[in-house]
């Protein structure tokens, strides 16, 4: 079974402070993703990563930025936290298929609040 | 700018009735199709995904596909309970290597016993 975990199912911190939210996924998945999950928003693609240590902007990069040194691990860093960086955040993991059949699997979520 | 629509819902079935859940997709190259299942509170699990015009059945569930119309619906039969949950429809367009996913806002179904 695929698993992908998150640092932390619950995090509070305040505005200003600089957060790290990492993933790890151990089945070997070439592409990670986050994404941050508002009701009535939907699920908004933040950052991607296809390969160690290459990035692609998803949607909504503003104020965050990832870092993928190692294969199995991503991770969300917000710069400077802002009330409205509050939300679920997800990470997923997803097979590189020529036959595009590209699943992503979902760690269990970390919700953050930032006062 | 490519989209993925669904009713928000919610979609209210009373047990052991059939729920019918829908999505269009704007891009004709898309080529995959899939469905995911989210309780409250917690993270998006598969359900199915389908790549192929026409039906996909497993178990109670059965994906049908139509590229022609861009549309896809996932049928839950003998809907439980349990099957109250908010289901997200994704695509994968086009055929780069990157795996990205567009995902539709979700239905809320709601199964009444």
């Amino acid at each position: 079974d695929v698993k992908v975990t998150q640092s932390s199912r619950y995090l509070v911190k305040r505005t200003g402070e600089k957060v790290f939210l990492e993933c790890v996924q151990d089945m070997d998945h070439e592409n990670m993703f986050w994404y941050r999950q508002d009701p009535g928003l939907g699920l908004r693609l933040i950052y991607f990563s296809y390969d160690v240590k290459m990035k692609e902007k998803g949607d909504i990069p503003e104020g965050y930025s990832v870092s993928r040194e190692k294969k199995e691990r991503f991770s969300l860093i917000l710069e400077s936290a802002s009330t409205n960086q509050t939300s679920m955040y997800l990470c997923a993991s997803s097979r590189r298929s020529s036959g595009g059949l590209e699943t992503q699997y979902f760690g269990p979520g970390t919700r953050l609040l930032v006062l | 700018q490519k989209e993925v629509e669904q009713n928000s819902g919610p979609l209210s079935v009373p047990e052991g009735a059939i729920a019918s859940l829908n999505c269009t997709y704007s891009d004709r190259g898309s080529q995959s199709f899939f469905w995911y299942r989210q309780y409250s509170g917690k993270s998006p699990e598969l359900i199915m995904f389908i790549y192929s015009n026409g039906d996909k059945e497993d178990g109670r569930f059965t994906a049908q596909l139509n590229k022609a119309s861009q549309y896809v619906s996932l049928l839950i039969r003998d809907s439980q309970p349990s099957d109250s949950a908010t289901y997200l429809c994704a695509v994968k367009y086009g055929s780069s290597n990157t795996g990205k996913l567009i995902f539709g806002q979700g239905t809320t179904l709601q199964v009444k016993p």
